[in-house]
């Protein structure tokens, strides 16, 4: 199993371009998740879902959206790209069926916004 | 609004010593799920131990535990015996115990360095 895969591994956008970031997990995993990382700080929760077709803010929603596409995928995009969200961007999924399933978390996405 | 703490912004240890890495927490929530995770100089976020805040025993993973004090609302994690590939950042995080609420939390984590 490959777990959870997150592309690209790597990005440089400019200021208002778009883009699209993938995720895809092959646990059969209920729940998706998307958090950025910044420097000095912990892992922040951007957007989660805990089926297909549900989505909910986390703690930092603000100049995203995502999809959940189905069970296996779940995309971040960035309409219009800023300098503040310069970051690494980690996907994670969780089985969710029992309160202390832990989530499992992707490669990650350093994202540069220039 | 719950909140993580960890207080130790980088720690240097020798090879084969015991390392206890500090988390304090602070939730208004009765039931709840502590977390510990490594990320290595890679990238990459590895799950490392569970604490619920009803189990009566520490959490324990191997070379892993977990110091629960609940009246402390502390959470630390103990390494023993400390190997060169434990070098990697280390974050606390935690959760409400409700289904529907899978908010992690996370510390902003403690930098270990294994010294041999």
């Amino acid at each position: 199993n490959a777990g959870v895969t997150q592309t690209p591994k790597f990005q440089v956008l400019k200021t208002g371009q778009s883009m699209t970031l993938q995720c895809a997990q092959d646990m059969n995993h209920n729940s998706m998740y998307w958090y950025r990382q910044d420097p000095g700080m912990g892992l922040r929760l951007i957007y989660y879902s805990a089926s297909e077709g549900t989505t909910d803010k986390g703690e930092v929603p603000n100049g995203y959206n995502v999809s959940r596409l189905n069970k296996r995928e779940f995309s971040l995009r960035l309409e219009s790209a800023a300098p503040s969200q310069t970051s690494v961007y980690f996907c994670a999924s969780s089985e969710a069926l029992r309160i202390t399933d832990t989530q499992y978390f992707g490669p990650g996405t350093r994202l540069t916004v220039l | 609004a719950q909140k993580i703490t960890q207080t130790q912004p980088g720690m240097f240890v020798q090879e084969k010593e015991a390392v206890t890495l500090d988390c304090t927490y602070d939730t208004s929530d009765q039931s709840y799920g502590l977390f510990w995770y490594k990320q290595p100089s890679s990238g990459e976020m590895i799950f490392l131990i569970y604490q619920g805040s009803y189990d009566e025993q520490n959490a324990t993973e191997g070379r892993y535990s977990l110091n629960f004090q609940k009246a402390r609302k502390s959470a630390n994690l103990v390494i023993s015996a400390s190997q060169l590939g434990d070098s990697a950042m280390y974050f606390c995080a935690m959760r409400p115990m409700d289904f529907g609420n899978e908010k992690l939390t996370f510390g902003t984590g403690t930098r270990l360095t294994i010294i041999p």
